[in-house]
C-alpha cells in the first residue's frame, strides 16, 4: 500500500525558494503505473494542483506557477521533490504530494495524498 | 482553464439524509470528473474517480454521476462521519482544476 510523506521547511522568507521532498513507501517511484504530484491549499480555501512527474522526467505544470516551478525526481532515494522560486505570501499553504493515476482511458486521479506540510512565506 | 463549480457550498444535513452535491464545468468534460472527501486537518481522500467508479475501500452509500458539463455526488444515507468537505475535480485537461469546495454540515 502506498503511503507518501512531504518533509521541508515550514517558514521560508519572501523571495526565496520553497523546497519540499515527497518520500514514497508501499512501492516504487519507478513503477509504470504511477505518476507524481504536488497539490496545495492555502489556510481556509481550496486546493490548487501545482504539477505532476514521471520517473522518466517527464513534467506537466499548472501554467498559472510553470514560470516558478521545478519538480524532479531521484528515483534511488524513492523520492520526489517540488521547488517553488521567488515566494510570496501568496504561496503560503498547505502542499501536499500525491500518486497521480492514470486509467485505461485518460481518466487520472490523485490517490492517496501525504498528510500535508504548512509552508508559510514570513520574513 | 476549466471552471469548477459546485454547489451548494455549503449544506445542512442530519444523519440518515440523501444527500446531493452539484458539480458544474465551464466546458465539456467528458467522464473525467473526480471526487474527494476532505476532513479537518487532514489530506483530502478519494471517493469516486470517473464520475461513477468508486474507490476501493470507500462505502456503497457514495456515488456518482454525470456527463459533459454536470456531475453529481450523491450519499445515499448520511453517516456521522460522513460530515466533511467535498471537492470534485476536473482531469480532462491541464491545469487540472478543482471546485471551491461543499461544506456539509451537521443540521
Amino acid at each position: 500500500q502506498l503511503q507518501l510523506q512531504e518533509s521541508g521547511p515550514g517558514l521560508v522568507k519572501p523571495s526565496e525558494t520553497l523546497s519540499l521532498t515527497c518520500s514514497v513507501s508501499g512501492g516504487f517511484i519507478s513503477s509504470s503505473s504511477y505518476y507524481w504530484g504536488w497539490i496545495r491549499q492555502p489556510p481556509g480555501k481550496g486546493l490548487e494542483w501545482i504539477g505532476t512527474i514521471y520517473y522518466t522526467g517527464s513534467t506537466y505544470y499548472n501554467p498559472s506557477l510553470k514560470s516558478r516551478v521545478i519538480i524532479s525526481v531521484d528515483t534511488s532515494k524513492n523520492q520526489f521533490s517540488l521547488n517553488l522560486s521567488s515566494v510570496t505570501a501568496a504561496d503560503t499553504a498547505v502542499y501536499y504530494c500525491a500518486s497521480h493515476s492514470w486509467g485505461a482511458t485518460s481518466n487520472n486521479w490523485f490517490d492517496p495524498w501525504g498528510q500535508g506540510t504548512l509552508v508559510t512565506v514570513s520574513s | 482553464d476549466i471552471q469548477m463549480t459546485q454547489s451548494p457550498s455549503s449544506l445542512s444535513a442530519s444523519v440518515g439524509d440523501r444527500v446531493t452535491i452539484t458539480c458544474r464545468a465551464s466546458q465539456g468534460i467528458a467522464n473525467y470528473l473526480n471526487w474527494y472527501q476532505q476532513k479537518p486537518g487532514k489530506a483530502p481522500k478519494l471517493l469516486i474517480f470517473a464520475t461513477s467508479s468508486l474507490q476501493s475501500g470507500v462505502p456503497s452509500r457514495f456515488s456518482g454521476s454525470g456527463s459533459g458539463t454536470d456531475f453529481t455526488l450523491t450519499i445515499s444515507s448520511l453517516q456521522p462521519e460522513d460530515f466533511a468537505t467535498y471537492y470534485c475535480q476536473q482531469s480532462y485537461s491541464i491545469p487540472y482544476t478543482f471546485g471551491q469546495g461543499t461544506m456539509l454540515e451537521i443540521k
